[in-house]
């Protein structure tokens, strides 16, 4: 059985201060994905990871993807009060068919 | 775009209740799914369908049962409800495409009493 852990689960942070957020998984995995969600709403697709050492960025959030450790991680840079959300890592395996297994989520807050 | 539209947003109901979630997609995408959010576990799969015509469980199908009518729609019926169906359903559409990253409605919040 897949197995998502994310770390940590709740993030309180301070404004122009660097964090990562680590998404470990279980067995071996040839997609990753994160999500947004903001409070009351849907999940927005920010990252598609599909390759041993993929990275992508976009404004202050920067995903990469290590298949040997099993390990994505989200690093946000400098944050800012619009990133506060719940970010969920979700993986995708070959034999699962169409199925995505989703971590627990980290909410994460940006105090002024 | 309409994208995934699920319908109602929300709904109360007393336990033993039964009720169906409607989820349609105009993307044509081939598979679509259930899950369910609840405090503190991310989301869990209901049931799945991975293109018209087939349907299969996920991690958490007891109580439920879908409905795959054509290529845009996904039903999901709670035939007698709990309390511990109370959740947030979010319905989601998967592209064809090899990102295959997934699409989601905007949740239905459902409470039963």
């Amino acid at each position: 059985e897949l197995k998502v852990e994310q770390n940590p689960l709740f993030l309180s942070m301070q404004e122009g201060k660097n964090y990562t957020i680590y998404c470990n998984y279980s067995t071996t995995s040839d997609r990753l994905y994160w999500y947004r969600q903001d409070p009351g709403k849907s999940l927005e697709s920010l990252f598609v990871l599909l390759s041993n050492g993929a990275v992508k960025q976009e404004g202050r959030l920067m995903a990469s993807l290590d298949t040997k450790a099993r390990l994505s991680t989200l690093h946000i840079t400098a944050a800012v009060h619009d990133l506060s959300a719940t970010y969920f890592c979700a993986v995708h395996r070959e034999t699962s068919g169409s199925r995505l297994t989703f971590g627990e989520g980290t909410q994460l807050t940006v105090n002024p | 775009n309409a994208g995934v539209t699920q319908t109602p947003k929300f709904q109360v109901l007393k336990t033993g209740q039964s009720m169906t979630l409607q989820c349609a997609q105009d993307m044509n995408h081939n598979s679509m799914y259930w899950y369910r959010q609840d405090p503190g576990m991310g989301l869990r799969l209901i049931y799945y369908s991975a293109s018209e015509g087939t349907t299969d469980k996920g991690e958490v199908p007891n109580g439920y049962n879908v409905s795959r009518l054509n290529k845009r729609e996904f039903s999901l019926r709670l035939e007698s409800a709990a309390p511990s169906q109370t959740s947030v359903y979010f319905c989601a559409s998967k592209r064809v495409v090899y990102t295959g990253e997934l699409f989601f409605g905007e949740g239905s919040r459902l409470t039963v009493l």
